[in-house]
């Protein structure tokens, strides 16, 4: 039972324009939610990070928004940028587990 | 110089033998994990090891099993493998338990024919 769920499976965004990714989850105990970047033949990597105690969080180009109550969160990257290519997952765990749930993944292709 | 390296890459065997992937981290992290990734692209965690102790062991065939010999290592010997297992395999490790951010290494992608 996936409880992190990313419903885009791909994006496709022209380079200079807003890439809005969406990430829903179904553990209420979730407490803490990232978000990691993957190249191809590479590992995930850590991209940013946001808490329950906060509903927003920026990081240069990236800002996640978090929604508690719709059980939602976005990562918005603006502007855009051919290096940003790649598949971006959303994770998410709880004070008391261990282990972060990631989604399935969604693939961003920024055009030229 | 990698932080979280695995070994191999690229595994190719039959079904029925018996494989093993290595993983080291040189980021002096305390804990380190096994996730797979699957033909649906989920990254689902298998083990987890703090200081060298089991954490998490999430429902896995007991064909799996995670080694580590100090807390730099954490290897998976895989049993009679079966097509079930063809994945991309990967190590990450984070400071201690409970820490959210992971480093994640390369990824062990294994075929079984």
């Amino acid at each position: 039972d996936q409880q992190v769920k990313q419903n885009s499976p791909s994006l496709s965004v022209q380079e200079g324009r807003i890439s809005i990714l969406n990430c829903d989850y179904t553990n209420s105990m979730f407490d803490y939610f990232l978000w990691y970047k993957k190249y191809p033949a590479e590992g995930p990597t850590f991209l940013i990070s946001i808490s329950s105690i906060k509903d927003k969080n920026e990081d240069g180009r990236f800002t996640v928004f978090l929604n508690k109550s719709a059980k939602h969160l976005s990562l918005h990257i603006v502007p855009s940028q051919p290096g940003d290519s790649a598949v971006y997952f959303c994770a998410a765990s709880g004070s008391n587990d261990y282990k972060l749930s990631f989604g399935a993944g969604t693939t961003v292709t920024v055009r030229a | 110089d990698t932080a979280v390296s695995q070994t191999p890459k690229y595994l190719v065997t039959q079904m029925g033998n018996d494989k093993s992937i290595k993983c080291e981290q040189n980021l002096g992290h305390d804990t380190m994990y096994w996730y797979k990734q699957d033909s649906k692209k989920f990254l689902k965690i298998m083990f987890s090891y703090n200081n060298k102790e089991l954490i998490i062991n999430e429902t896995v065939p007991n064909r799996f099993s995670p080694k580590s010999p100090d807390k730099a290592h954490l290897n998976l010997h895989i049993n009679s493998l079966e097509l079930g297992d063809s994945a991309v395999y990967f190590c990450a490790s984070n400071p201690s338990l409970g820490t959210g951010e992971l480093f994640f290494g390369e990824g062990s992608r294994l075929t079984v024919l």
